[in-house]
């Protein structure tokens, strides 16, 4: 079946380094994604992982490890408008795009 | 500027009633995609649409209806609205294997 998982909230100091995880079971693999989400907003895209390894971007930078179904988005020099809900998305080898149910992320002063 | 747009964004209806939520987007881009987001559930895709009129179920397609007869467009049709499709919806479009773009999303309530 299908199926991804991530923390349901994390909670992080302004300045400080926060990980939050991604793991997946699903009907074959065509790239991973990372979204933003501000409360009352639409989702906005952070990064793609296709092949195994980090991808770098700024502050973030998310990481792919295929054999393990395993993924991670690094939010680095935190910032108070981090505060937000990262959602994990895998798409399938047939186009459709499944979402996990996304990470509340606080960040403290 | 490119972008997604959603009519209406906000919509009260009753059971029964047949409603159209548009999706429109300007980039000329191939996927297009509805989902729908409650509390505690995440994001689930309704239906998805990969060209000009090829559709797709997601895992959420009962009660809704899609249709892409030109590739800007893609319009989410409720025959016969329950109150537990209230929800809120959003659509997006992407380049095949690139980044999806999200619209604004529609706030709907079935009363």
């Amino acid at each position: 079946g299908q199926n991804i998982d991530q923390p349901t909230e994390m909670t992080a100091t302004e300045g400080a380094i926060v990980q939050i995880n991604c793991t997946y079971q699903t009907s074959g693999f065509n790239g991973l994604f990372w979204y933003q989400q501000h409360a009352g907003e639409a989702p906005t895209f952070l990064s793609y992982n296709v092949l195994d390894g980090l991808e770098e971007k700024g502050r973030f930078s998310s990481f792919l490890s295929r054999s393990k179904g395993y993924s991670y988005l690094l939010l680095k020099e935190l910032q108070m408008k981090d505060s937000a809900s990262y959602l994990c998305a895998v798409r399938e080898e047939g186009g459709k795009l499944i979402f996990g149910q996304g990470t509340e992320l606080s960040v403290k002063p | 500027e490119a972008q997604v747009t959603q009519n209406p964004r906000y919509l009260i209806t009753v059971t029964g009633k047949k409603l159209t939520v548009t999706c429109s987007q300007n980039m000329n881009h191939e996927y297009m995609s509805w989902y729908r987001q409650d509390p505690g559930l995440g994001l689930r895709q309704i239906y998805y649409s990969m060209n000009v009129e090829v559709t797709d179920k997601g895992d959420v397609p009962e009660g809704y209806k899609v249709s892409r007869k030109e590739k800007r467009n893609f319009p989410l049709i409720l025959e016969s609205p329950s109150p537990n499709q209230t929800s809120l919806y959003f659509c997006a479009s992407s380049a095949h294997t690139d980044t999806q773009y999200f619209g604004p999303g529609t706030r709907l309530t079935v009363l």
